[in-house]
């Protein structure tokens, strides 16, 4: 079976770090991508993990653990346009085979 | 770039018209899908075609059908719209690399009255 888990709702100031967690159970495993999704637009690509370890971009970082199916995404310096959903999604095999997403973490950043 | 359009970003119809979404990406994609995007519920793919004249049912097919004439172009089709079709439907495309992500387009808003 395929199943993705993260949090539904997250808050947190204006500054600070905040980490997303995603855990999954799916059949096959090529690799995790984050997604960003502001209100009432399309998600845009974040990261992708395939290899244990983290992979930092800019404010942005994900991590990947393949033996205890669980990534997380760590945002620093928070800032309001941050405010966001935030989808975890793996690839299960193969290249023509769908991406599994998680159903987002709605974040909000406070002042 | 790569490019994911959509036709309309918004769309009013009435229960039992029937609705065409179109769908077009210049990257030469192999795959594209349809995924309608509901509150609470996440993203749930609706249908996905890995080729031209292909196509695969995803997790709520029921009520859609889909069209891949051309490689670019990947059209969803409610034959008679209700009102529980009422929902943001996404459009994405992506390569057959493992590695390459999908690119999304700008989403339609559909109501169905």
């Amino acid at each position: 079976g395929q199943n993705i888990d993260q949090p539904t709702e997250m808050t947190a100031t204006e500054g600070a770090i905040v980490q997303i967690n995603c855990t999954y159970q799916t059949s096959g495993f090529n690799g995790l991508f984050w997604y960003q999704q502001h209100a009432g637009e399309a998600p845009t690509f974040l990261s992708y993990n395939v290899l244990d370890g983290l992979e930092e971009k800019g404010r942005f970082s994900s991590f990947l653990s393949r033996s205890k199916g669980y990534s997380y995404l760590l945002l620093k310096e928070l800032q309001m346009k941050d405010s966001a959903s935030y989808l975890c999604a793996v690839s299960p095999l193969g290249g023509n085979t769908p991406l599994v997403f998680g159903k987002g973490t709605r974040l909000s950043v406070i002042a | 770039d790569v490019k994911v359009t959509q036709s309309s970003r918004y769309l009013v119809k009435r229960t039992g018209e029937k609705v065409f979404l179109e769908c077009v990406q210049d990257m030469d994609h192999e795959n594209m899908f349809w995924y309608r995007q509901d509150p609470g519920l996440g993203l749930r793919l609706i249908y996905f075609s890995y080729d031209v004249k292909m196509k695969e049912k995803g997790d709520i097919p029921e009520g859609y059908s889909v069209s891949r004439e051309k490689k670019e172009r990947f059209s969803l089709i409610l034959e008679s719209a209700s009102t529980n079709q009422t929902s943001m439907y996404l459009c994405a495309s992506k390569s057959g690399l493992l590695t390459d992500t999908q690119y999304f387009g700008p989403g339609t808003r559909l109501t169905v009255l």
